[in-house]
């Protein structure tokens, strides 16, 4: 069976610093991998998704950045946070079945 | 990105009721989906739905995908403490690989 696996599940950072959230998908090959964040009690916002190894499409314009330099790895990075980029991030994968399944999250606090 | 609307934005019932969810959009979707989701977690899959006027269950929930294709539909029959969380609805467009997510409906189940 499939699974998907995010780390870490909570972080600490201070404004300025960079980020590398980690994403891998097991149980799949070629899936579609997406990060999303989401703001305390509100709704999901697509960052980026990538449909292939190399292959990142941006959402909205930000402070951050997409990588996916394997098959089931998708990385999502930063060179100096800001502190709204605060917000629970969730990484999720999906396949031609057209449904959509999310990892635990990584609560991420710039302080 | 594409807005979902999702009403309402939340809902305190008592245990035993039955509840009414909607999501509206203003763009064509090709797959519904819904979600719930509890603190600290990662969104959990609870309906796919796949074609206009499809009516699919998963236990007490039913959920419907609207014949516009604009709009779904979510009921949960009969509610007991354990459906407290926050319901959300997704829809992927007919051409592209992004899923967009409404704002949510946060359901309090009172005993």
């Amino acid at each position: 069976s499939q699974t998907i696996h995010q780390w870490p599940a909570t972080l600490v950072q201070p404004v300025g610093s960079p980020l590398s959230l980690e994403c891998t998908v097991e149980g799949t090959s070629n899936p579609n991998l997406y990060w999303y964040r989401q703001a305390a009690g509100r709704g999901l916002q697509l960052l980026f998704y990538s449909v292939g190894i190399g292959q990142i499409s941006s959402e909205v314009p930000q402070n951050l950045s997409a990588s996916r330099p394997q098959d089931r790895q998708f990385i999502l990075s930063s060179k100096k946070l800001l502190l709204s980029d605060s917000g629970f991030y969730l990484c999720a994968w999906s396949v031609p079945l057209r449904k959509l399944f999310f990892g635990s999250g990584t609560q991420l606090s710039v302080l | 990105g594409q807005q979902l609307n999702q009403s309402p934005q939340s809902m305190f019932i008592q245990e035993g009721e039955d509840v009414s969810m909607n999501c509206t959009s203003s763009s064509i979707f090709n797959t519904w989906l819904w979600y719930k989701q509890e603190p600290g977690e990662g969104p959990v899959l609870l309906i796919a739905l796949y074609k206009a006027g499809e009516l699919t269950s998963n236990g007490r929930l039913t959920a419907q995908f609207g014949i516009t294709r604009k709009d779904s539909f979510l009921n949960i029959s009969a509610s007991i403490p354990s459906d407290v969380g926050i319901y959300f609805c997704a829809g992927q467009l007919v051409t592209g690989n992004q899923f967009y997510f409404g704002t949510g409906t946060s359901l309090t189940v009172i005993p």
